[in-house]
């Protein structure tokens, strides 16, 4: 496609559930990032993929959080366990090589009641 | 480590050049300027990136020192649309390629 691709649009779970949020990159892009927006202004790195293979995963809270990019296949962020101070909007983003623009879906809001 | 420096807020009338200021003195010689911009929660939006030289496409102008400490982003004819958090960032050649995202300058464009 010609644009980056989230969804849900909104995800409401329940603190201890789990909660999944998909991206589709850009047809072609080969790097595929995730960042959490929490606070108004404030984006939080989270993890990147070239391809199928994790790039630079430094953001990712090691226990609960997961990200695959399979071929063929949306990629998705997994949260296990969700915590209230999960709640935030979930960016995705792809660019078609190392150092060339990269474009962002819209986001997922993710609300932990 | 904050990557970049910005005001937290800017004021431009309709129709006048905005121009947004950036501080990035840690830069290394292989990062990027890049400059996005978010209208409300939407997605971030790309503007313009470069490394060394000035870039202009259809959207602004990027003007970056010589010595690459700092950057400013012209918006040649500011309209109301361009109302938004505009972020200057740092693209980490080694490391992933991530974007390091500062709290940006939220512009508000006056009729």
């Amino acid at each position: 496609g010609e644009e980056v691709a989230q969804t849900p649009k909104h995800l409401v779970r329940g603190e201890g559930q789990k909660a999944k949020l998909y991206c589709a990159p850009i047809k072609g892009h080969s790097y595929v990032f995730w960042y959490q927006q929490v606070l108004k202004n404030e984006f939080k790195f989270l993890i990147s993929f070239q391809n199928e293979n994790v790039f630079d995963e430094t953001g990712m809270p090691k226990e609960r959080f997961s990200a695959k990019c399979l071929p063929n296949s949306p990629c998705s962020l997994e949260i296990q366990a969700t915590k209230l101070e999960d709640s935030a909007v979930y960016f995705c983003a792809s660019s078609e090589q190392q150092n060339t623009e990269a474009f962002f879906g819209q986001g997922t809001r993710l609300t932990v009641v | 480590d904050a990557k970049t420096t910005q005001p937290p807020s800017m004021d431009c009338a309709e129709g006048r050049a905005a121009n947004l200021p950036c501080n990035h003195s840690t830069i290394s010689g292989n990062e990027y300027v890049y400059w996005y911009r978010q209208i409300h929660s939407q997605g971030p939006q790309y503007i313009i990136h470069g490394l060394k030289n000035n870039e202009t496409n259809e959207m602004a102008s990027l003007i970056i020192t010589e010595d690459r400490k700092s950057s400013t982003l012209i918006l040649p004819h500011a309209t109301l649309r361009d109302t938004a958090v505009y972020y200057c960032i740092v693209r980490g050649a080694n490391t992933g390629n991530q974007f390091y995202f500062g709290t940006g300058t939220s512009l508000t464009v006056i009729p």
